[in-house]
């Protein structure tokens, strides 16, 4: 099983709500990351989590928060979102070593109403 | 990645070699080149990676100039499916994927 599973597809939600992304992975990888792609542009990196800690935190600002429950899960919870983080969020998962591919998700598309 | 530039699109026809070049100046001594390939409402796709020797899988060629300054992904036989938009990224001490700008391939048949 070579894929990075993640929930929902779409998601459209008001300034006030709270939400949560969800990324599941079973290859046994111990990096997993979080980017945000915006329309025809290149994905930026939000955060990396390496074995279930976070190590990198690319200054997002705090209504994103990153939660890595175990080795397997990744989830983003969305708190008083504003328009512009409308985009599509990418999940991704590595074995953590520098000489190893990563694995992407096909990214949940965001609508901030 | 402000670092590592490509151009904006290419255009190549079907079942011709393609050179898709990148330009990554202030690599690391210890940053790996990596290539992904990205169709439209996907994420991205791992295509090849390297760090300093030249690189052939079945997907494509990797090669990497000398000083590491630049680099060129070959794909030998374009195909239709092959149109996407390419990236080149630098990855970096503790796991980090910086992307870059991306060139956009088109193929004609």
């Amino acid at each position: 099983d070579t894929e990075v599973t993640q929930t929902p597809k779409h998601l459209v939600m008001g300034m006030t709500n709270k939400k949560s992304l969800k990324c599941e992975q079973h290859m046994g990888h111990r990096a997993m990351y979080w980017y945000k792609q915006k329309a025809k542009k290149p994905p930026e990196l939000m955060f990396v989590y390496s074995y279930e800690k976070l190590s990198i935190n690319e200054s997002v600002p705090s209504r994103f928060s990153p939660e890595c429950p175990n080795s397997s899960l990744l989830n983003l919870h969305l708190h008083a979102l504003q328009p512009e983080d409308s985009a599509l969020y990418l999940c991704a998962s590595s074995q953590g070593a520098m000489n190893t591919e990563a694995f992407f998700g096909q990214g949940t598309r965001l609508t901030v109403v | 990645d402000a670092k590592t530039t490509q151009p904006n699109s290419m255009e190549s026809n079907e079942e011709e070699p393609v050179h898709l070049p990148c330009n990554h100046s202030t690599i690391s001594g210890t940053d790996y080149i990596h290539w992904y390939r990205q169709l439209p409402s996907q994420g991205p796709e791992y295509v090849i990676h390297g760090l300093t020797s030249n690189v052939n899988n079945r997907m494509a060629s990797l090669a990497i100039a000398e000083d590491r300054k630049s680099s060129t992904l070959i794909l030998h036989r374009a195909t239709l499916r092959d149109a996407a938009v390419y990236y080149c990224i630098r990855q970096g001490n503790f796991n980090k994927f910086y992307f870059g700008s991306g060139t956009k391939l088109n193929v004609k048949p």
